[in-house]
């Protein structure tokens, strides 16, 4: 694809209830980074990957919160039990080198009812 | 730690008239300053940076170490930039992520 793609674009769940948001990055691009933006809020950052490096998770608001990285490839958010307050769109950028340009998917909005 | 403010979350101005996006940092650091954009039913996107020193849209955005700001202006408004506008930062060390602020909602009126 010619640029970051994330499924799914929507999701509606019931709280409690475990979610995978996945995105696929850029071919080539070594930095992921994945944001949460909640309504009329900015982007909060979650967690970012560059290339085999530890990934900095400095930004998850709890450990109901994972995420892995395949390589330099697919990378997956799992929130577990999720609660009204996780709520939010979720995006997933990409770059060639870290701090670089980031290329951003069009989001999964996630609805915890 | 790295700190974006946007203090304006709504800015409202006239076709044709100045505008002016403002946007204060905190970095212990040597800054890496970006502003990115997002138009209505689409992907947030990057506009400009500060490394670049070039003009986008018509846009144009200084970094002054000595204020920690980076605003981002343009002479003459257009309805077309109307958009979610984000400033955001990182570290040239290669070791921290790109901080965004909360934005502002750029409304050009005709």
């Amino acid at each position: 694809g010619a640029g970051v793609s994330q499924s799914p674009s929507n999701k509606v769940t019931e709280k409690g209830k475990d979610v995978e948001l996945r995105c696929d990055p850029i071919s080539g691009h070594t930095a992921l980074y994945w944001y949460r933006q909640r309504l009329g809020q900015g982007l909060e950052f979650l967690i970012y990957f560059q290339g085999n490096s530890a990934p900095d998770k400095s930004g998850l608001p709890s450990d109901r919160f994972s995420a892995e990285r395949t390589g330099e490839s697919v990378s997956t958010l799992t929130i577990q039990r999720t609660q009204q307050e996780d709520s939010a769109v979720y995006l997933c950028a990409s770059s060639p080198r870290f701090s670089e340009k980031l290329f951003f998917g069009s989001g999964t909005q996630l609805s915890v009812l | 730690a790295q700190r974006v403010t946007q203090p304006e979350k709504l800015l409202s101005v006239f076709k044709g008239a100045p505008v002016e996006l403002k946007c204060n940092y905190s970095y212990s650091g040597s800054p890496e300053l970006f502003w990115y954009v997002q138009y209505s039913r689409q992907r947030l996107q990057l506009l400009l940076r500060h490394i670049s020193r070039e003009s986008i849209k018509g846009f144009t955005a200084d970094l002054n170490k000595g204020e920690t700001s980076f605003h981002l202006k343009k002479p003459f408004a257009q309805e077309e930039d109307s958009a979610m506008y984000y400033c955001a930062l990182s570290g040239y060390s290669g070791n921290t992520p790109l901080v965004f602020g909360k934005g502002t909602r750029l409304s050009v009126i005709a």
